[in-house]
């Protein structure tokens, strides 16, 4: 069976500080993917990222950046500089090889960001 | 180029009523899955459709649920005599039927269930 879980349930800084939403996960399958979604108040869900279980670098999207990593079944999501509104609902999932979209999310980490 | 369409927002539904809720995929995609996400809870699958097919439905609710995504038109969610409990925003997202690299998944922007 597949798991995901975020430790973190809810997370508060200031703007401008670096934040990090710990993601971890657990599956038998050699091929899988790992996104992250991020749900704002208005309830939408935004895809942020996917990465396959074979592609092991980490990747950097503007104040966006994501560490996978195998060896401990981690895949952290990093935000730098922090901004009000980047206050939301972010969640982590899992699928495995052969089921694409059949996904399996964390319960969430709740970010607010303060001015 | 329109993403993935849920229709509608909110939907608002007596005890006992029926509700259909109705996902449009991107242009191009064959597969349907949907959502449930229940109020304070994470996003939970229900069930995965091709075209006039269930792939696998290990999510669904054992009664009252039902889906489908026929040859034309939307993938329907129905929920037969609604209780309080099935509140929730339930989500769509498609996909074609190989999803490699790292392409994404879209999910649409949700229905807003709600159960009076």
């Amino acid at each position: 069976a597949q798991k995901v879980t975020q430790a973190q349930t809810e997370i508060s800084v200031v703007e401008k500080e670096d934040v990090t939403l710990d993601c971890v996960y657990e599956t038998r399958d050699t091929t899988y993917y790992l996104f992250w979604y991020k749900q704002p108040p208005s309830g939408e869900l935004v895809f942020l990222i996917r990465r396959n279980s074979f592609d092991e670098q980490n990747e950097i999207s503007g104040r966006y950046s994501w560490n996978f990593q195998k060896s401990t079944s981690s895949f952290n999501f990093t935000i730098t500089a922090s901004q009000v509104v980047d206050s939301a609902v972010y969640f982590c999932a899992l699928t495995g090889g052969t089921s694409y979209g059949k996904l399996t999310f964390g319960q969430g980490t709740i970010l607010t960001v303060h001015p | 180029n329109a993403g993935v369409m849920q229709n509608p927002r909110h939907l608002v539904r007596r005890r006992g009523q029926e509700a259909r809720l109705r996902c449009s995929p991107m242009k191009g995609h064959s597969h349907v899955y949907w959502y449930r996400q229940l109020p304070e809870e994470g996003l939970k699958f229900m069930v995965y459709l091709q075209k006039e097919n269930i792939i696998d439905e290990s999510g669904m609710p054992k009664e009252r649920f039902s889906a489908e995504f026929p040859k034309e038109g939307p993938s329907i969610l129905r929920i037969q005599q609604v209780v309080r409990g099935d509140s929730a925003a339930y989500f769509c997202a498609s996909s074609p039927p190989l999803l490699g690299g790292n392409s994404p998944l879209h999910f649409g922007n949700g229905t807003r269930l709600t159960v009076t």
